[in-house]
């Protein structure tokens, strides 16, 4: 299986702020990683696939970069709705793998 | 708009059988994959395996293969998960997740099947 791996683990950040999130994959996926946030309770919401293809109604102050083994995720300017858990997934190769997440925490 | 409806919780004794229903509507359910996934409590998700409506093929991880079974209802477009030989480490929240894209990534998701396996 593809082992994802993001980083930080968790982050503080306060409203307006621009955050970076990284995601790792242990062999090359090319453009099949896709990202999701999650708030508590809740299940996944889809944000970007195929690295940086936005999904339909999701603000554009989020955008994904990368290729290969290594992806970002930004958020420009960080509303309070954007606060949870965000995973990252690989869509190359079955099964579906997902990293162990990035809490992103208000200031 | 789609939804996916799935029940809100179920204890189990270990050693029982689950089975979770996934409810659509919506969209075309016999034309897009229907995946499984759990989280156990502070992971991330896990995927499962997959059922195609049309055909009813399968596709399991290595992980649950003998323990899972997914089968699915076109009449009531409505898929299920039933996972045998509950152990305390199946206690997790149960999603239902549909790819109507054009990759293996989960657009539309149920709101979770809490199930806690406890003796």
């Amino acid at each position: 299986d593809i082992q994802m791996t993001q980083s930080p683990s968790s982050l503080s950040a306060s409203v307006g702020d621009r955050v970076t999130i990284t995601c790792r994959a242990s062999q090359s996926i090319y453009s099949y990683l896709n990202w999701y946030l999650q708030r508590p309770g809740k299940a996944p919401k889809l944000l970007i696939h195929a690295a940086s293809s936005l999904q339909s109604g999701v603000p554009s102050r989020f955008s994904g970069t990368g290729y290969g083994t290594n992806f970002t995720l930004t958020v420009s300017s960080l509303q309070p709705e954007d606060f949870g858990t965000y995973y990252c997934q690989q869509s190359y190769s079955f099964p579906p793998t997902f990293g162990q997440g990035t809490k992103l925490e208000i200031k | 708009q789609v939804q996916l409806v799935q029940p809100g919780a179920e204890v189990k004794k270990p050693g029982a059988s689950v089975r979770v229903s996934c409810k659509t509507s919506g969209y075309y359910f016999t034309g897009y994959f229907l995946h499984w996934l759990r989280q156990a409590p502070g992971q991330g998700p896990e995927w499962m395996g997959l059922i195609n409506p049309n055909s009813g093929d399968t596709n399991y991880a290595e992980k649950f293969q003998g323990r899972v079974t997914m089968t699915r209802d076109t009449s009531v477009d409505t898929a299920y998960m039933e996972l045998s030989g509950l152990r305390s480490d199946d206690t997790a929240l149960y999603f239902c997740a549909a790819s109507t894209g054009t990759g293996d990534y989960f657009d539309y998701w149920g709101q979770g099947t809490l199930i806690t396996v406890s003796s």
